[in-house]
C-alpha cells in the first residue's frame, strides 16, 4: 500500500461537460475526505465519509457535486456541468483513529475547465 | 463562522535564523489546531498537532487560546524546511479540517 491514490492526475475538460474522479485510500481508513485547492489558498473542505456513509458536505459543494464511497473503500467525485470556475486541484484525504486530525493526502486530480 | 487566518503569504529567512509562522483561529469552542506541511513535489502532511506537545523536525507550536494563535516556530531554520506551511482547525463537532491559506517559507543559504 504506497497511500492514498487518485486517479487522473490531470483532466481538461469543455465547459458543460461531466468529469468523475476516483479516489483509493489507505486500506484499512474508515474515513474519507474530498477537499478542493485554488491557488494561492489552503485547501477547502467540500464532503466526507466513514465507511459508506456520507456524513458532512459543505455548503459550497453545489447540487452539481456529487460523491460516492458504495463500499466503504473507494470514492468518486463527479462534477456535473462543469464551470471555468470549477478549475481547482480536488484533493482526497483517508484518516483512521488515534490520531485524531492527522488526515493522509493523495497528490490530487487538477482540473482545468476551458 | 470558523476561520484560520494565516496572514504572512511568504517568509524569507536565511539558514540558522530563528523562524515563526504566525497562525491565528476564530472559533468558540474547543480547537484542536496542526500544522501541515507541503514540501516540493510532494504531498500534504501532519506536521504536529497541539495536543501532542511534541516537537517535531525542531518545530513547536504552542495554543494560545487567550489570544486565539497557534503559532510554529522553529530556533535555527534549515533549507529543507523551506516548504508550505498550513495551519488547520479541527472542531469538536466534526473530523474535517478547516485551513489557512498558508505560508511559504524560504530558508535561503
Amino acid at each position: 500500500d504506497t497511500g492514498v491514490s487518485q486517479d487522473p492526475r490531470h483532466k481538461i475538460t469543455k465547459r458543460g461537460q461531466n468529469v468523475t474522479f476516483r479516489c483509493d485510500p489507505i486500506s484499512e481508513h474508515n474515513r474519507l475526505y474530498w477537499y478542493r485547492q485554488t491557488l494561492g489558498q489552503g485547501p477547502e473542505f467540500l464532503t466526507y465519509f466513514q465507511n459508506e456513509a456520507q456524513l458532512e458536505k459543505s455548503r459550497l459543494l453545489s447540487d452539481r457535486f456529487s460523491a460516492e464511497r458504495p463500499k466503504g473503500s473507494f470514492s468518486t467525485l463527479e462534477i456535473q456541468r462543469t464551470e471555468q470556475g470549477d478549475s481547482a486541484m480536488y484533493l482526497c484525504a483517508s484518516s483512521s483513529g488515534p490520531v485524531v486530525g492527522e488526515q493522509f493526502f493523495g497528490p490530487g486530480t487538477r482540473l482545468t475547465v476551458l | 463562522a470558523q476561520r484560520v487566518t494565516q496572514p504572512e503569504k511568504l517568509l524569507s529567512v536565511f539558514k540558522g535564523a530563528p523562524v515563526e509562522l504566525k497562525c491565528n483561529y476564530s472559533y468558540s469552542g474547543s480547537p484542536e489546531l496542526f500544522w501541515y506541511v507541503q514540501y516540493s513535489r510532494q504531498r500534504l502532511q501532519l506536521l504536529l498537532r497541539h495536543i501532542s506537545r511534541e516537537s517535531i523536525k525542531g518545530f513547536t507550536a504552542d495554543l494560545n487560546k487567550g489570544e486565539t494563535s497557534f503559532h510554529l516556530k522553529k530556533p535555527f531554520a534549515q533549507e529543507e524546511d523551506s516548504a508550505m506551511y498550513y495551519c488547520a482547525l479541527m472542531m469538536d463537532s466534526s473530523y474535517k479540517l478547516i485551513f489557512g491559506s498558508g505560508t511559504r517559507l524560504l530558508v535561503r543559504p
